[in-house]
């Protein structure tokens, strides 16, 4: 079935650092993919998409490209912020509606 | 309204109680989602609404799980005789359409603690 993998984290990191957290997905049929970010104490919100293969999704710094011949999505940021803390989910919808996720990435990032 | 709305935005309730869990949409959009977000299992799809109709209930772990959406708008998710294993935030999303790259715009959710 559809699946998302994404490293697990926690990822520890100090400002102004590079971010790469990996996330890879099921190949079947044309998938969107997301990233969805949950800051402490909020709910889900949608950081970036990207809905067809060599698509960039970019927001607040962060970049995700959609590589086909590598089923990746990998999210990128250049120099994180102690306010990016949060955990990172990336996810799948394909021909049906239902988003699927992978298990989330913890990112702590220190003064 | 601005935003997917849920209520309540914590539940307490003992085991073997029924609970009914409330998501407002935002205005317009068609289509609503239930998910489960757990600690063991992580995010979890329970259930889709297009309209009133909800073609998908695959998602739903166990015939003590139901939801309605009345008027294309408001969705309440009731659990029966609740379990410790219900234990989780329920969280509703909605999208304009439901179709195609359609995003999902997700609530705040409700937490649900099954004593």
């Amino acid at each position: 079935g559809d699946s998302v993998t994404q490293m697990e984290g926690p990822v520890t990191l100090s400002e102004e650092a590079f971010l790469t957290i990996n996330c890879t997905y099921t190949a079947t049929g044309y998938p969107s993919l997301f990233w969805y970010v949950q800051y402490p104490g909020e709910g889900l919100q949608l950081l970036l998409k990207a809905t067809k293969a060599d698509d960039k999704g970019s927001n607040k710094g962060f970049e995700a490209t959609y590589r086909k011949e590598t089923t990746s999505f990998h999210l990128e940021k250049g120099s994180v912020q102690v306010s990016d803390s949060a955990v990172y989910f990336c996810a799948r919808r394909g021909s049906n509606y239902k988003l699927t996720f992978g298990k989330g990435t913890l990112l702590t990032v220190n003064p | 309204g601005a935003g997917v709305s849920q209520s309540p935005s914590n539940k307490v309730t003992e085991k073997g109680k029924d609970v009914e869990l409330r998501c407002d949409p935002i205005s317009g959009h068609t289509a609503l989602y239930w998910y489960r977000q757990s600690l063991g299992q992580g995010l979890e799809f329970l259930i889709y609404f297009q309209g009133n109709s909800a073609p998908d209930k695959s998602g739903l772990p166990s015939d003590r799980f139901s939801a309605e959406r009345t008027g294309g708008s408001v969705s309440t998710l009731t659990i029966q005789r609740t379990q410790q294993e219900d234990s989780a935030v329920y969280l509703c999303a909605s999208s304009m359409t439901g179709e195609g790259t359609d995003t999902q715009y997700f609530g705040p959710g409700t937490r649900l603690t099954v004593l």
